[in-house]
């Protein structure tokens, strides 16, 4: 059971390019997100998806896209990346209405040069 | 908006010992959960316990357990018999919703050094 798998875990990018981070949970989870971790402020919730088919912003959006593809898969598009984008990006799923609980992927490191 | 402070950025105990991290926060809702989650230097985000504000009884998983006081909004974590494995960052977060639909909020974490 692999959980919540998220690809790729380092990526360098240059100013102005392009990238889409990619998540997957095989759990039946209907909720999942997208968080930043930086130094000194803990996670910062970027998007979510409460369910297929929706989508909503979270406490820092700007300059990111998601897409709910299916139930099992939710990406996060950059198109065109900043130095201030440099971060660890975690994925996360839950089990609405259950527990409360998110199961994270193994984090995703982010360098913008 | 649900705001989650931590106020102690990093602590150091000896093996052995008791710990506690603090943890406060801010809403206006009565039903609620709130959680701890460990952060080892391999990144991944672990549960250790969760509290659901409607129980009166502290959680407790093992050398694990909470001070849940509803009414200061304080949800600290006790760490007894300290092991050199809890070495890593806590993250004390909070959600309103029932399964933590629009995610949970965060604190900006402890870092725990546990020393030999």
């Amino acid at each position: 059971n692999a959980g919540v798998t998220q690809t790729p875990k380092f990526q360098v990018l240059k100013t102005g390019q392009s990238m889409t981070l990619q998540c997957a949970q095989d759990m039946n989870h209907n909720s999942m997100y997208w968080y930043r971790q930086d130094p000194g402020m803990g996670l910062r919730l970027i998007y979510y998806s409460a369910s297929e088919g929706t989508t909503d912003k979270g406490e820092v959006p700007n300059g990111y896209n998601v897409s709910r593809l299916n139930k099992r898969e939710f990406s996060l598009r950059l198109e065109s990346a900043a130095p201030s984008q440099t971060s660890v990006y975690f994925c996360a799923s839950s089990a609405q209405r259950v527990t409360g609980e998110l199961f994270f992927g193994e984090g995703s490191r982010l360098t913008v040069l | 908006a649900q705001t989650v402070t931590q106020s102690q950025p990093e602590m150091s105990v000896q093996e052995a010992e008791t710990v506690t991290l603090s943890c406060t926060y801010d809403t206006s809702e009565n039903n609620y959960y709130l959680f701890w989650y460990k952060q080892p230097p391999s990144r991944q985000m672990i549960l250790v316990i969760r509290q659901e504000a409607y129980k009166q009884q502290n959680a407790t998983e093992n050398r694990f357990s909470v001070n849940f006081q509803k009414a200061a909004k304080s949800f600290s974590l006790k760490i007894s018999d300290s092991q050199l494995g809890d070495t890593a960052m806590y993250f004390c977060a909070f959600t309103t919703s029932g399964g933590g639909a629009d995610g949970l909020t965060f604190g900006k974490g402890t870092h725990l050094i546990i020393q030999p």
